[in-house]
């Protein structure tokens, strides 16, 4: 069974970079079948989708974070890490990191973590 | 930028049929996924590629996706299938989107 975990700091500064960690077990990390992908959610909002990484290609970012954010993969570790500069209280909210089934134009999450809360605040 | 707009809530009594929707530009040209999300868990995947199940599933779930519009559909809907529902598809402009959401409440 397929499990995701994220790890990291729960509480960032405004201004400074939030870092988070996801740890794959259960399956292979360096699977050309998946994407590795971030999303996150505010409290008592919808999901946003944040960027992923393909560990044979470039990744893909969500084009109003682009300028913020660095998705990359350690598969020595089976991990996939996110990297959000100069965050503001907007970047409140639980982040998510999930599998997406690569599958032509089509890529569901079919596993996801539990989603780990981070609060940016002074 | 490519969006997804859901109603923002649905009501359906025990035992009926419930029908969420999901309109997006040519949203029959890409395929749409489904999730459900219950209080305090993580989003679950309840229908991909338009119509699938994933393994454990239930039969009652579908889906559909055609124009504009994308549609989940329970059928038989039951207490424990009340939840926040995200429909979600990839554009090539925006990359995955999701819908805003819908709470659909059993009562």
């Amino acid at each position: 069974q397929v499990q995701l975990q994220e790890s990291g700091p729960g509480l960032v500064k405004p201004s400074q970079t939030l870092s988070l960690t996801c740890t794959v077990s259960g399956g292979s990390i360096s699977s050309g079948s998946y994407y590795w992908t971030w999303i996150r959610q505010p409290a008592g909002k919808g999901l946003e989708w944040i960027g992923r990484i393909y560990t044979r290609g470039s990744p893909n970012y969500n084009p109003s974070l682009k300028s913020r954010v660095t998705i990359s993969v350690d598969t020595s570790k089976s991990q996939f890490s996110l990297k959000l500069s100069s965050v503001t209280a907007a970047d409140t909210a639980v982040y998510y990191c999930a599998r997406a089934v690569r599958s032509g134009s089509s890529a569901p999450f079919d596993y996801w973590g539990q989603g780990t809360l981070v609060t940016v605040s002074s | 930028s490519y969006e997804l707009t859901q109603p923002p809530s649905v009501s359906v009594s025990p035992g009926q049929t419930a029908s969420i929707t999901c309109s997006g530009d040519n949203l029959g040209e890409k395929y749409t996924c489904w999730y459900q999300q219950k209080p305090g868990q993580s989003p679950v995947l309840v229908i991909y590629q338009d119509n699938k199940r994933p393994s454990g599933i239930p039969e009652r779930f579908s889906g559909s996706n055609s124009g504009n519009t994308a549609t989940l559909t329970i059928s038989g809907t039951q207490a424990m299938d009340e939840a926040d529902y995200y429909c979600q598809a990839w554009d090539s402009s925006t990359a995955d989107v999701f819908g805003g959401g819908t709470k659909l409440t059993v009562l």
